[in-house]
């Protein structure tokens, strides 16, 4: 059972061009987190959001956690060769104690 | 880097086999769970461990076993290999439960099973 859904699943842009990626889910998120994967490694995470509504920067990524904790969103400023990789966003919801990964959205930065 | 160690990095067997894989960290960390990446599915939870012999089934466990007998060391076991269990695994570890700790992850072991 798919409970995140991530959009867009592959994303190419070219260097210093802004972006958006989403995470989306039908049920509450009781936290959620982002974060990256380059190929042959592991994720490494990036934020961890549990607020409704908060909003925490890291650099040149802005990430938003909706009012009803039911969706995240990643912007990527003035993109840069080095933020390809696969961004995954993963979470608990407040029923059950499973943690969930989406599938992730692919992004390659053109130089 | 969070001291994570999994072995082998990569593994091919065939069908009907024993295959163990070994998670081994360095920070003492009480939570380990084993993950198992494939495309258009994501990472998906196996088994995790919240304590040394205390473990718990994840949203996919039919066909895996794991044990910890020690802190360090986390061991997921397919007692008899299928070709639907070729993955990339993942093991993870965090200081505390799910709900709102950061997880660190292993470098992976890429499992094809022939």
């Amino acid at each position: 059972t798919q409970l995140l859904e991530q959009s867009p699943q592959f994303l190419s842009i070219q260097e210093g061009e802004n972006l958006t990626v989403y995470c989306n889910s039908s049920s509450v998120f009781s936290s959620l987190q982002w974060y990256r994967q380059e190929p042959g490694e592991g994720p490494v995470l990036l934020v961890t959001v549990v607020t409704g509504g908060e909003v925490k920067k890291l650099k040149r990524l802005t990430f938003q956690f909706g009012d009803a904790r039911k969706d995240s969103s990643l912007h990527i400023t003035a993109a840069q060769p080095g933020d390809t990789g696969l961004y995954l966003c993963a979470g608990t919801f407040n029923t059950g104690n499973q943690f969930y990964f989406g599938t992730g959205t692919s992004l390659t930065v053109i130089p | 880097d969070a001291g994570i160690t999994q072995s082998p990095r990569h593994k091919v067997t065939e069908t009907g086999t024993p295959v163990t894989l070994r998670c081994h960290q360095t920070e003492n960390h009480r939570y380990m769970y084993w993950y198992r990446q494939d495309p258009g599915h994501g990472l998906r939870l196996i088994h995790y461990s919240y304590g040394v012999k205390d473990t718990d089934k994840g949203e996919v466990s039919d066909g895996y076993s794991v044990s910890r007998s020690k802190t360090e060391d986390f061991l997921l076991t397919l007692e008899s290999a299928t070709s639907s269990q070729t993955s990339v695994y993942f093991c993870a570890i965090s200081e505390g439960g799910l709900r709102d700790q950061p997880q660190h992850f292993g470098d992976g072991t890429r499992l094809s099973i022939l």
